[in-house]
Formats: structure tokens, C-alpha cells, sequence
């Protein structure tokens, strides 16, 4: 169970075009979900909190005009990386919290998204 | 403010060789631990997790970790490695007392290599 499916996983791109990337919950629901950025052999950085049915919070220095979130339904919140430029290239990853769960519960991790800007 | 400190970049141990991977944590009061692992190209995959309880807490794939309050710590501990142990190790915290705030606060991981 848990399971949080990420689409694409891989995306290679010209400068100037926007990307969309999905983050599912597939067996469970997500009134929460978190977009976080990694770059090569470091940790994960939060870019934001994504809130199903309201705006999402981003975190400080994450431009809100570059990196949209939709968080429409209780599965599915997307980031859209807006006129992607070569220094957004990165893995993406999102992970997603399970409503009826308690607040102890682990969050459940997609398997990211490599972005490469050309 | 919460935070997580991994004071090692990297562990190399032999394959059947104990394997332990630190980790220290601040939080105001009493916390909650995660560990997970991280495969290249992958999503982190969770390990196991401290609430509250037992100190000795297990995991998948044969892991434990020990939480030590008066030390502030989360060490992240398997008896014997395997070579498919080798990965990338995160630890992570949630302060509790943060009603409806479920943001995790990350380690810097640690590169975990067993060689055979």
C-alpha cells in the first residue's frame, strides 16, 4: 500500500518550455502533498506544501511564478516549472500524506523526475 | 526550529560487517525520527520510524535504530551489510508540537558503500 506514482521520470527539454509533473497518490488520499528539489549527492530542499483545494505554500526564495502547484483533487498535485531555463534542471521529487493516517505517519515518497533543460 | 545533522558524508564497511549510520536531531520537544534510503534515480523508500516507546525501533530489510534522548540521537544500525545495502541514507524530523505542520527537516544523507 502507499504508493505515490510521479510522471514523468525523465524529461529533456529545449529553454523556454514549460513542464508539467505529476505526483498521484494511487491507493490512498492526499490533502497533503510536499514538492521538494534534489540536486546531485545532496539532501532534498523543500520547494513547497501542496494543499488540496487552496494555494500552496512555498517555501522561502521558491518562486511561486516559476514553479506552479495545482492541488485539485485528493490524488493528484502537479508542479509546472514555468519557462524552464538550463538552471532548473534537477530531480524533482514529491511525497504525499495520507489523511487517515496519524500525524506520525511516514510520508510516501514518488520516484522523482529528472529535468534536463537544453 | 528543527534540524537534523548526518555527520558523515560516507561509510564503507564489508559485506557481513555491522553498518551504522549517525544521526543527531534538535527539536524543541519530543520528536519524530524517519530514516529512509535512497536508490540512484529513485524516490526515498521509508525504513523505519521513532514516535515514541521503545528506544530500539525495526525496520525493513533488517535495519534498527536506537533513539537516545539524553543524546539526541538516531543512529540507523544493521548487524550484518549487504553489497545491496549500498545507497544513499537520509534521516529526517517532524516536531510534533507543530499542529497540522507535517513538514520534514532532512539530513545532508550519507553514501553508504559495502563492498564484497
Amino acid at each position: 500500500g502507499a504508493v505515490v506514482s510521479q510522471h514523468p521520470s525523465r524529461v529533456i527539454c529545449k529553454s523556454g518550455t514549460s513542464v508539467k509533473i505529476e505526483c498521484r497518490s494511487l491507493d490512498f488520499q492526499a490533502t497533503t502533498m510536499f514538492w521538494y528539489r534534489q540536486f546531485p549527492k545532496q539532501s532534498l530542499m523543500l520547494m513547497a506544501t501542496s494543499n488540496e483545494g487552496s494555494k500552496a505554500t512555498y517555501e522561502q526564495g521558491v518562486e511561486k511564478d516559476k514553479f506552479l502547484i495545482n492541488h485539485a483533487s485528493l490524488t493528484l498535485s502537479t508542479l509546472t516549472v514555468t519557462s524552464a531555463h538550463p538552471e532548473d534542471s534537477s530531480f524533482y521529487i514529491c511525497s504525499a500524506r495520507d489523511r487517515t493516517g496519524y500525524s506520525n505517519q511516514p510520508q510516501h515518497f514518488g520516484d522523482g523526475t529528472r529535468l534536463s533543460i537544453l | 526550529a528543527q534540524s537534523v545533522a548526518q555527520p558523515e558524508d560516507q561509510v564503507n564497511v564489508a559485506e557481513g560487517n555491522p553498518l551504522t549510520v549517525k544521526c543527531t536531531y534538535s527539536v524543541s520537544g519530543n520528536p519524530y525520527l524517519f530514516w529512509y534510503v535512497q536508490y540512484p534515480n529513485r524516490g526515498l523508500q521509508f525504513l523505519l520510524k521513532y514516535i515514541t516507546g521503545d528506544n530500539l525501533v525495526k525496520g525493513s530489510y533488517g535495519f534498527e535504530a536506537e533513539f537516545n534522548k539524553s543524546q539526541t540521537s538516531f543512529h540507523l544500525k544493521k548487524p550484518s551489510a549487504l553489497v545491496s545495502d549500498s545507497a544513499l541514507y537520509f534521516c529526517a524530523v517532524r516536531d510534533p508540537s507543530k499542529t497540522n505542520d507535517y513538514k520534514l527537516s532532512f539530513g545532508a544523507g550519507t553514501t553508504v558503500t559495502v563492498r564484497a
